[in-house]
């Protein structure tokens, strides 16, 4: 069955980049969508389609997807960003997603 | 403003049945997909399943883990989408989330979420 992976924890400074990875057997020729969970809320579409913003999302999040990785990008990585992200794609008609990223803004 | 409510969650014993309802509100319920999201405690998430419109033959899909013992439906007339759990397993134990599904696109996008309800499996 397919599988995203994702690493567990990443650490940035306020006002750095942040970068967090997805990585998945040719995830490149699928889409991918990032959520923002922060504690106790439900998740927060940040970016779909790999590099598409919904509305009211900041422009600070940026996404791509090639090859067998794609990858969020927090660009001037502020306090309120610090949450969970979860990578998700479709394999066929089922939704995976991944095991999720905890991003702490030190 | 776009607004899913679930309800129906509670304790319920292995082996057990219960049904979770979200109400929609805001958009246009009956051209939408809807999909089912699951978060245990402290752990990641899990799509649990899907319907879509009537113009899609209110096709439906589900994740291995619970196909055969979960179903989705929905009542357009009540703008209401439905997760009827049977044969409830205490690894079924999560909050449960009614989620849209964004309109258009070449793939399905989870933009609105409830607030989720918990479902509790245990003796």
């Amino acid at each position: 069955s397919y599988e995203l992976t994702q690493p567990p924890s990443v650490s940035v400074s306020p006002g750095q980049t942040a970068s967090i990875t997805c990585s998945g057997d040719k995830l490149g020729d699928k889409y991918a969508s990032w959520y923002q969970q922060k504690p106790g809320q439900s998740p927060v579409l940040v970016i779909y389609e790999d590099n598409k913003r919904p509305s009211g999302i900041p422009e600070r999040f940026s996404g791509s997807n090639s090859g067998n990785t794609a990858t969020l990008t927090i660009r001037g990585t502020q306090a309120m960003d610090e949450a969970d992200y979860y990578c998700q794609t479709w394999d066929s008609t089922t939704a995976l997603f991944g095991p999720g990223t905890k991003v702490t803004v030190l | 403003e776009v607004q899913l409510v679930e309800s129906g969650g509670g304790l319920v014993q292995p082996g057990g049945s219960l049904k979770l309802s979200c109400a929609a509100s805001g958009f246009t319920f009956s051209g939408s997909a809807m999909h089912w999201v699951r978060q245990a405690s402290g752990k990641g998430l899990e799509w649990v399943g899907r319907i879509r419109s009537k113009a899609n033959n209110y096709a439906t899909a589900y994740a291995a883990s619970v196909k055969g013992r979960f179903t989705i439906s929905r009542d357009d007339s009540k703008n209401t989408a439905s997760l009827q759990m049977n044969s409830l397993k205490t690894e079924d134990t999560a909050v449960y989330y009614c989620i849209r599904d964004s309109p258009g696109g070449p793939v399905a996008n989870f933009d609105y979420w409830g607030q989720g309800t918990l479902v509790t499996v245990s003796s």
